[in-house]
């Protein structure tokens, strides 16, 4: 059974850089197929979609993100260490929330998205001086 | 950017009763695309429906999901005690986006 843990600081000061790891254990990212995904949850709010990277052999590191972090946002791979990463540059007070990795099955040859079937626990992040 | 809307934020219910969920997307949405979850207190999120309205593997009859375009419903049909959760909608298109989740509380 695939497991994901995030990890990283729980504190950072504003316009520093956020950085998260997420580790999979029970299965492995070099099995292909999968989108490895970043979330977060503000105070009192839903669920918010970060971004994703994809990891197949043919397609060992396609990323989509959300316009709204574009520029600030890298998500990366580490398929030897079996773990993925977020980085968020220039940190303000709005991005402190819950961070959260999952995997997603994504859009499927039948045409169907099957969405995340194995999620973190989240690590909370605040932005503060 | 899809805004996903759902109503209402609490339902509170008896066990027993029937329980309708809204999604309301800020413009037409491909139903394959749309995906509910269920999720209880430390637990991670279950995946109830795929493409608007197919039931994923293991989810009881009584949940059903239905609706196209910008309208879409969760209905559980008799509320068991272990329905009462929490339960937002997902929608992939270009990107992600989640609603903000409906509580189904006991009444």
């Amino acid at each position: 059974q695939v497991h994901l843990q995030e990890s990283g600081p729980g504190l950072v000061r504003p316009s520093q850089t956020l950085s998260l790891t997420c580790s999979v254990s029970g299965g492995s990212i070099n099995s292909g197929g999968y989108y490895w995904t970043w979330m977060r949850r503000h105070p009192g709010k839903g669920l918010e979609w970060i971004g994703h990277i994809y990891y197949s052999t043919n397609v060992p590191g396609r990323t989509n993100y959300t316009p709204s972090l574009k520029g600030r946002l890298t998500i990366s791979l580490d398929t030897s260490k079996n773990q993925f990463s977020l980085r968020l540059d220039s940190v303000t007070a709005a991005d402190t929330a819950v961070y959260i990795c999952a995997r997603d099955r994504g859009r499927l040859v039948d045409g169907y998205y099957y969405g995340l079937d194995v999620w973190g626990q989240g690590t909370t992040v605040t932005v503060s001086s | 950017e899809i805004v996903l809307t759902q109503s209402p934020g609490t339902l509170s219910l008896s066990p027993g009763e029937r329980a309708t969920l809204s999604c309301r997307a800020s413009q037409s949405l491909s139903s394959s695309s749309l995906v509910w979850y269920q999720q209880k207190p430390a637990q991670a999120p279950r995946l109830l429906i795929f493409g608007a309205s197919i039931r994923a593997t293991g989810i009881p009859d009584r949940f059903s999901g239905s609706g196209s375009g910008t309208d879409f419903t969760l209905t559980i049909s008799r509320l068991e005690p272990e329905d009462f959760a929490v339960y937002f909608c997902q929608y992939y298109g270009s990107t992600g986006t989640f609603g903000q989740g409906t509580r189904v509380a006991i009444k």
